[in-house]
């Protein structure tokens, strides 16, 4: 089956540090690959997506590039903002399955002034 | 942001009692999905809808029912609410096969006391 694995929180920064959180997939086909955010008290938001190998997803200053070699979508910022303290997901769909997305646990980011 | 919305946003309600949710979109979106968010789980599907009156069960349905008898409102229902079922609830939307991202309403925090 499909799977995401992503690294466990909270992970902790001070305001500018850089940031990676870790996320590894298995899946039985060609995935596309996200990275969703989630705020206290709302949904989901679409921060960035990758849809072939090699493809860098980009937004607000966060990267991800999708490396089929090492099934692996890590997230990146090089400046974090006490404004991106927030739960951060991994998913994956395969473009055949009706656009089912398989979620990652989630990890929390705090990041502190 | 995509016209999502859910109602009720909070709803408190006793074991054995049935309780409908609703999600209301107004992108005219084909597929339309009921996710629940629980800690440690982060977010399971429950079911989905691939069109009026087409939905299918997703990884945790057991316990709930869907309805979708109009493009923009899909229906989850628990025929006999348990406290296992207190979480928060997530409708999402996706407009067609070659999009594939979901756009997420705002929750409904059910309790089940």
């Amino acid at each position: 089956g499909n799977s995401v694995t992503q690294m466990e929180g909270p992970v902790t920064l001070s305001e500018e540090a850089f940031l990676t959180i870790n996320c590894t997939y298995t899946a039985t086909g060609y995935p596309s690959l996200f990275w969703y955010v989630q705020y206290p008290g709302e949904g989901l938001q679409l921060l960035l997506k990758a849809t072939k190998a090699d493809d860098k997803g980009s937004n607000k200053g966060f990267e991800a590039t999708y490396r089929k070699e090492t099934t692996s979508f890590h997230l990146e910022k090089g400046s974090v903002q006490v404004s991106d303290s927030a739960v951060y997901f991994c998913a994956l769909t395969l473009n055949n399955a009706g656009n089912m997305l398989t979620f990652g646990g989630g990890t929390r980011l705090m990041v502190k002034p | 942001d995509a016209g999502i919305t859910q109602s009720p946003r909070h709803k408190v309600t006793e074991t054995g009692t049935p309780v409908t949710l609703r999600c209301h979109q107004t992108e005219n979106h084909r597929y339309m999905y009921w996710y629940r968010q629980d800690p440690g789980h982060g977010l399971r599907l429950i079911h989905y809808s691939y069109g009026v009156k087409d939905t299918d069960k997703g990884e945790v349905s057991d316990g709930y029912s869907v309805s979708r008898s109009k493009t923009e409102d899909f229906l989850l229902t628990l025929e006999s609410a348990t406290s296992s079922q207190t979480s928060v609830y997530f409708c999402a939307i996706s407009p067609t096969s070659g999009m594939l991202e979901q756009y997420f309403g705002p929750g409904t925090r059910l309790t089940v006391t």
